[in-house]
């Protein structure tokens, strides 16, 4: 199946600076989306982006599907952007849709 | 307001019990997910449903058991023949044909003591 790596796993930063976070997949896919799951465990959908560059705030994404890889930017981080960051991507089988999701990126906000 | 409500929100079982998690959605989603997630991990796959009375298996589907009588709910039983049960579950529901739109509850954290 599809595999989704994500980097870096763990990432601490200070309050208002700026982070990227990189999602690879190893194969060709038409559908790709970033989740933030805060530290209660809640999933919020961020953004889903096939393609192209997408902005919500001091949010943004950019996939290059013909690369295989999407990256998210946080810009002047704040300490409510901790948690984890999944990448998914949306595989179609016999059976209908399903999403494979990395192993996400850890991020701590600090003051 | 719409949502997915999962329950319990806790949830501790003995070795060797079957017990069954809850998921309810008013979105009028047609599809519905079951993941398990381990600490540090991302998520995997259990079941999925497409539509009432069909269900396709996941990625790590032995060990459990799902059903599809209504749209509204998609519960999960987790059985004795699940060697590591000890996670935290979430359900998901998404509209039909469409690649976006995923909602996922706030899932239930199982311990088996």
């Amino acid at each position: 199946g599809i595999q989704v790596e994500q980097s870096p796993p763990d990432l601490i930063l200070q309050e208002g600076a700026n982070s990227t976070l990189r999602c690879n997949f190893s194969d060709s896919v038409n559908n790709l989306q970033w989740f933030h799951q805060n530290p209660w465990g809640q999933l919020i959908n961020l953004f889903y982006i096939p393609s192209g560059t997408k902005q919500n705030g001091r949010l943004s994404a950019t996939t290059v599907a013909t690369e295989r890889y999407s990256l998210l930017y946080i810009s002047s981080s704040q300490t409510t952007d901790s948690g984890v960051y999944f990448c998914a991507v949306l595989q179609t089988t016999g059976g209908g849709n399903k999403l494979t999701f990395g192993t996400g990126t850890q991020l701590k906000v600090e003051l | 307001d719409g949502g997915i409500t999962q329950s319990p929100k806790y949830l501790f079982r003995k070795e060797g019990q079957n017990v069954t998690l809850s998921c309810e959605q008013n979105l009028n989603h047609d599809a519905m997910y079951w993941y398990r997630q381990d600490p540090g991990q991302g998520l995997r796959l259990i079941y999925y449903s497409q539509i009432v009375n069909d269900f396709q298996k996941g990625d790590i589907a032995e060990g459990y058991s799902v059903s599809r009588e209504k749209k509204e709910s998609f519960p999960l039983t987790v059985t004795s023949a699940q060697k590591n049960p000890t996670a935290f579950y979430l359900c998901a529901s998404s509209p039909t044909g469409r690649g976006d739109g995923y909602t996922f509850g706030s899932g239930t954290r199982l311990t088996v003591v």
